[in-house]
């Protein structure tokens, strides 16, 4: 946790509604990053940030976007859910390697898709 | 790009035994850091240990220790005096010039009474 905090934590919702996660953090850490965890995948990056407004994509970028206008809040916008995008999520923050290099995980977002 | 593989999906250990958790990776950089992180049944991701590509000398954190192998880029995970808490996932995981920080797919550990 480490001040991470995620919401919602649980949400359904039905196929092709946005759906908007949430991160918010306490300590002004530059970094964050979403991933999606699911069986047999481990933990994949989906976008992360290393500043306000810069972005940049992870490796299962498609079908989401992320916007960060303030220090302390990173947001994931599903445009029009999927099935497929069914998954846990996982918001993360920290500084660079050279500033502690200790990366904070939140207590994850379940997302149903029906 | 890089990429961090765990071929052990499932890793079993009696209590008070020693098991080693495999890691490779691959990377064209020189200067980036591994991690091990452990997520137990509450989800919660746990940083267990981490390793300076820079510094020879492996990581040591109470009954964890990695072996580092650059040239091999090999980042393994040995518990030693396995306890029941120690059951969880392990993910590997590396954070280069770019500041992603890349995992593996993960192995679950159990272990046995």
């Amino acid at each position: 946790d480490a001040g991470i905090t995620q919401s919602p934590r649980h949400k359904v919702t039905e196929t092709g509604t946005p759906v908007t996660l949430r991160c918010h953090q306490t300590e002004n850490h530059r970094y964050m990053y979403w991933y999606r965890q699911d069986p047999g995948h481990g933990l994949r990056l989906i976008h992360y940030s290393y500043g306000v407004k810069d972005t940049d994509k992870g490796e299962v970028s498609d079908g989401y976007s992320v916007s960060r206008s303030k220090t302390e809040d990173f947001l994931l916008t599903l445009e029009s859910a999927t099935s497929s995008q069914t998954s846990v999520y996982f918001c993360a923050a920290g500084d660079s390697r050279s500033m502690g290099n200790t990366i904070y995980f939140g207590e994850g977002s379940w997302l149903t898709v029906v | 790009a890089q990429t961090v593989t765990q071929s052990q999906p499932e890793m079993s250990v009696q209590e008070a035994e020693t098991v080693t958790l495999s890691c490779t990776y691959d990377t064209s950089e020189s200067d980036y850091y591994l991690f091990w992180y452990k997520q137990p049944p509450s989800r919660q991701m746990i940083l267990v240990i981490r390793q300076e590509a820079y510094k020879q000398q492996n990581a040591t954190e109470n009954r964890f220790s990695v072996n580092f192998q650059k040239a091999a880029k090999s980042f393994s995970l040995k518990i030693s005096d396995s306890q029941l808490g120690d059951a969880a996932m392990y993910f590997c995981a590396y954070r280069g010039n770019t500041d992603k920080l890349i995992f593996g797919t993960g192995t679950r550990l159990q272990v046995f009474p």
